[in-house]
C-alpha cells in the first residue's frame, strides 16, 4: 500500500533556530495536511493545503510557521523560531481529492526543542 | 464549534474478550465523517474504521465495529476477540468535509492482557 513518508524521524533544535519539516506525500493526493500531537496530548490540527494554497489553518499555525510544496512532491512545515512549547510530534496527511475521506498519515517527525 | 470527547482515560480487556469505547460528538450539520483512529507505541497513526453520518448502517472492519447513533451523537468502537497487537491509543475522530480537518478526541488508552 502506498504510504506518506516523513523525514527526519526525530529532530533536536535549539530555541530560536528554525526548522524543516519534510514529507512526501502519496503521490497521486491533492489534500496535504500537518497535525501535532504534544506527548500525552490529543492530536491538533495545524494547517491544510491545497491548490498550492493555504484552505485552512488553526490558531496554533500562527506567522512563525509556513507551509510549502516546492517541487511537487514534497511538502514542508517551517518553523521560523522554535519555541521550547512546539515540542511535539508533526504529522503529515494527504487524501486522494474530496470525494474521499480517507485520510493517510505519515509515521511522523519528534521535534525536540531544546 | 465541533468537538469530540472521549470520556474513558484507559480500558482494559483480557485477550479473546470484547472491550467497547465511548465517543461523543458535538455538532449541527446533517452530513459529517466519523473516524477510529489507532496509535500504537510507535505513535503512527492507523486508520481503524470510518463512519459516513449519512449512512444509517453501523460500519464493521473484521473484529471492529461500531455503534453509531445519530441522534445522540454517539461513535462508540467494540473491538471484539481481543488480541495483544490491539493494545494502543484509540482517537475518535469527526470531519465535516471529505476533505476537511480531523478533530481528534483526547483517546482511550486500551491495554489487553493476556
Amino acid at each position: 500500500e502506498p504510504e506518506v513518508t516523513q523525514t527526519p524521524s526525530h529532530q533536536v533544535t535549539q530555541m530560536g533556530q528554525e526548522v524543516i519539516l519534510r514529507c512526501v506525500p502519496i503521490s497521486n493526493h491533492l489534500y496535504f495536511y500537518w497535525y501535532r500531537q504534544i506527548l500525552g496530548q490529543k492530536v491538533e490540527f495545524l494547517v491544510s493545503f491545497y491548490n498550492n494554497e493555504i484552505s485552512e489553518k488553526s490558531e496554533i499555525f500562527d506567522d512563525q510557521f509556513s507551509v510549502e510544496r516546492p517541487d511537487g512532491s514534497n511538502f514542508t512545515l517551517k518553523i521560523r523560531s522554535t519555541k521550547l512549547e512546539d515540542s511535539a510530534m508533526y504529522f503529515c496527511a494527504s487524501s486522494e481529492d474530496s470525494s474521499n475521506e480517507k485520510l493517510f498519515f505519515g509515521s511522523g517527525t519528534q521535534l525536540s526543542v531544546l | 464549534a465541533q468537538t469530540v470527547t472521549q470520556s474513558q482515560p484507559e480500558m482494559s480487556v483480557q485477550e479473546a474478550e470484547t472491550v467497547t469505547l465511548s465517543c461523543t460528538y458535538d455538532t449541527s450539520e446533517s452530513d459529517y465523517y466519523l473516524f477510529w483512529y489507532k496509535q500504537p507505541p510507535s505513535r503512527q497513526m492507523i486508520l481503524v474504521i470510518r463512519q459516513e453520518a449519512y449512512k444509517q448502517q453501523n460500519a464493521t472492519e473484521n473484529r471492529f465495529s461500531v455503534n453509531f447513533q445519530k441522534a445522540a451523537k454517539s461513535f462508540s468502537l467494540k473491538i471484539s476477540d481481543s488480541q495483544l497487537g490491539d493494545a494502543a491509543m484509540y482517537f475518535c475522530a469527526y470531519r465535516r468535509y471529505s476533505w476537511g480537518k480531523l478533530q481528534f478526541g483526547a483517546g482511550t488508552q486500551v491495554v489487553v492482557t493476556p
